[in-house]
């Protein structure tokens, strides 16, 4: 089975600085895709950015971007130059990759990490 | 384009009372997932549909939730009779199907915030 680990309940940093959100997960999948979603305070939530396990590029969406480790099980999300909007709770998620045009799968999500952008 | 539509958007019911949950998802979407997010953790997956087939239910509470998507479309969640653990979020999302396969974004609705009282 596979799990998903954010260590970090709570975070915070200053407007314009650079913080990191750890990610760490457990499968014995070789194909599955890697996401980080942002739930801001009495909104949807929404995909940040997006990892497919077979490209070693990390993933890059303005001012996120992700460290993926592949071998460590391991995918942190950077936010650039963070802004006040920023704050929110941040779901890391697993999705083993689906198979042929109708797959079926499901996202395994983290316990999330509180981000707190403070002015 | 219209996003996923929930509602009620908030309830509270006494125990051993029912209630439902209504979800329209994003035109065209073939995929419909019911998730619940107790405070404090992830959203666990209760339910998935693809079109008005169930994919995944196992971790659905038989007993007293019940989920159906008739036509494919729109979906409704009920819980028969509530307990206090059913406090939460209702998340419905919805994601489509692509030719090149299952498309991996999911696209989250508001979600219906539940207080068992």
């Amino acid at each position: 089975a596979q799990t998903v680990t954010q260590s970090q309940p709570e975070m915070s940093v200053q407007e314009a600085e650079t913080v990191t959100l750890s990610c760490t997960y457990d499968t014995s999948e070789s194909n599955y895709y890697l996401f980080w979603y942002k739930q801001p305070p009495s909104r949807q939530m929404i995909l940040v950015i997006r990892q497919e396990a077979y490209k070693q590029q990390n993933a890059t969406e303005n001012r996120f971007s992700v460290n993926f480790q592949k071998a460590a099980k391991s995918f942190s999300l950077k936010i650039s130059d963070s802004q006040l909007g920023d704050t929110a709770m941040y779901f890391c998620a697993f999705m083993k990759r689906p198979f042929g045009t109708s797959g079926t799968y499901k996202y395994i999500f983290g316990t999330g990490t509180r981000l707190k952008v403070l002015a | 384009e219209a996003g996923v539509a929930q509602s009620p958007r908030y309830k509270i019911i006494e125990k051993r009372q029912s209630v439902a949950f209504w979800c329209n998802p994003i035109s065209g979407h073939a995929t419909l997932y019911w998730y619940q997010q107790i405070l404090g953790q992830g959203p666990k997956l209760l339910i998935q549909f693809q079109n008005n087939g169930v994919v995944d239910d196992s971790q659905l509470p038989k007993d007293r939730f019940s989920a159906e998507r008739l036509k494919g479309v729109d979906s409704t969640l009920k819980i028969q009779p509530a307990k206090l653990e059913d406090s939460a979020v209702y998340l419905c999302a919805s994601s489509p199907i692509t030719r090149r396969g299952a498309d991996t974004e999911v696209f989250f609705g508001q979600g219906t915030r539940l207080t068992v009282v």
